[in-house]
């Protein structure tokens, strides 16, 4: 089966980092994705991960370890902005991605 | 450019009617994504298109869904005899090739009454 696990809520101090783990259990891996979706918006994408490591863009970072099939999205200094939902997305095999139910973050002031 | 399109952006309709929704990709765009996100939820996969290959109809709820696509253009998204439990934000989004992220259209809200 597929299954991709995320925390259902966080929540987490304007200008404070803050980590958002995601481990997955799926039939094929050929990438894994973080989207940011703000309430009543569409999904944008942040990252992609194919090999294991850090991947760094600005104040966002993400890790992948597919030996243990588990990925955290890093977001530093946080804005109020930031405050969305994180998608967690496993690309199975070809074109078809697997999303997980989403990390609603809430950055208090 | 221009991004995905989606069309309309809300329809309401009654209990047994049926819908379409409609989704225009970006131009070139191989692969196209249709899925289902309740209030609150995760985006539920409902089917995806590929190029000229037979589409993964894998996460189609039931046989009231289907949905078809011109090539690699329009395609629609059909609801027949709708249900409550229908009710959602459909969304379209678009690839330009394996391993690509997804662009996103702005999603159609569709409310059962």
């Amino acid at each position: 089966g597929q299954n991709i696990d995320q925390p259902t809520e966080m929540t987490a101090t304007e200008g404070a980092i803050v980590q958002i783990n995601c481990t997955y259990q799926t039939s094929g891996f050929n990438g894994l994705f973080w989207y940011q979706q703000h309430a009543g918006e569409a999904p944008t994408f942040l990252s992609y991960n194919v090999l294991d490591g850090l991947e760094e863009k600005g104040r966002f970072s993400s890790f992948l370890s597919r030996s243990k099939g588990y990925s955290y999205l890093l977001l530093k200094e946080l804005q109020m902005k930031d405050s969305a939902s994180y998608l967690c997305a496993v690309n199975t095999g070809g074109f078809k991605t697997i999303f997980g139910a989403g990390t609603r973050l809430f950055v208090k002031a | 450019g221009a991004g995905v399109s989606q069309s309309p952006s809300n329809k309401v309709t009654e209990k047994g009617k049926d819908v379409e929704l409609r989704c225009d990709p970006i131009s070139g765009h191989t692969a196209l994504y249709w899925y289902r996100q309740r209030l609150g939820q995760g985006l539920e996969f409902l089917i995806y298109f590929q190029g000229n290959s037979a589409p993964d109809k894998s996460g189609l709820p039931s046989d009231r869904f289907s949905a078809e696509r011109t090539g690699e253009s329009v395609s629609t998204l059909t609801i027949q005899r709708t249900q409550q439990e229908d009710s959602a934000v459909y969304l379209c989004a678009s690839s330009p090739r394996i391993n690509n992220e997804q662009f996103f259209g702005p999603g159609t809200r569709l409310t059962v009454l």
